[in-house]
């Protein structure tokens, strides 16, 4: 299979606790994205990485996340001192480099963060 | 800000009906509107990125329609079959490398 792969696909931890998921992209291409989805609600965008390049960071990202893309590859999201709130369902999407005024995304399965 | 609108929520089609739904955006600053299917346990998966107004694209019984004049698009599903069951989002995207979801429509077909 050769799609977007996230890892691990569900994660259950104490508040406080540290948590990283890792994306692989499909491999030719450049841009990768991190969605969250919370319960009742859209996809909201988180950043977005052209090759190992952060260009683009939401508001939403607050001080305990952070996400990095190392060799232009595979991607992390880390995020310390989870709080309940951080529960969702974390995507992960990449797509050549026409990005998404022209092209779709194609979405990881997605990994489900739930704090307890 | 930018809010995308999707209506209804939630429907229930007969195995065989047709539907539609929609999907409202700022008419302003338009570049694309995506629509994705998302099924239970599964990735969003694309199945439009139109760009023109007056655009229509299809994919097999599926069907869908752009108006950025008025800030609409609709999607239509021919003759629902059972694998149709599931959230439909459409996402809109004013030129950056965000797109901005809606709330999605959870389409369910009953056998």
């Amino acid at each position: 299979d050769t799609g977007v792969s996230q890892d691990p696909r569900h994660k259950i931890t104490k508040r406080g606790q540290n948590v990283t998921f890792r994306c692989d992209p499909i491999s030719e291409h450049n841009r990768l994205y991190w969605y969250r989805q919370t319960l009742g609600q859209g996809p909201e965008f988180l950043t977005y990485f052209q090759n190992e390049a952060q260009l683009e960071k939401s508001r939403l990202l607050s001080d305990r996340f952070s996400a990095e893309r190392p060799k232009g590859s595979f991607s992390t999201l880390e995020i310390q001192r989870t709080e309940q709130g951080d529960s969702a369902m974390y995507l992960c999407a990449s797509s050549f480099p026409t990005g998404v005024t022209t092209g779709e995304l194609f979405f990881g399965e997605g990994s489900r963060l739930t704090v307890l | 800000i930018l809010n995308v609108e999707q209506s209804p929520q939630s429907l229930h089609v007969q195995e065989g009906d047709s539907t539609n739904f929609t999907c409202s955006f700022p008419s302003s600053n338009f570049y694309a509107l995506h629509w994705y299917r998302w099924e239970t346990a599964k990735s969003p998966e694309a199945l439009f990125v139109m760009t023109l107004n007056g655009d229509e694209k299809k994919k097999g019984r599926i069907s869908a329609t752009l108006n950025t004049k008025e800030g609409y698009s609709y999607l239509y599903i021919k003759g629902s079959q059972p694998e149709d069951s599931a959230t439909y989002l459409c996402a809109f995207n004013f030129g950056n490398e965000k797109l901005t979801f809606g709330t999605g429509t959870r389409l369910t077909i009953i056998p």
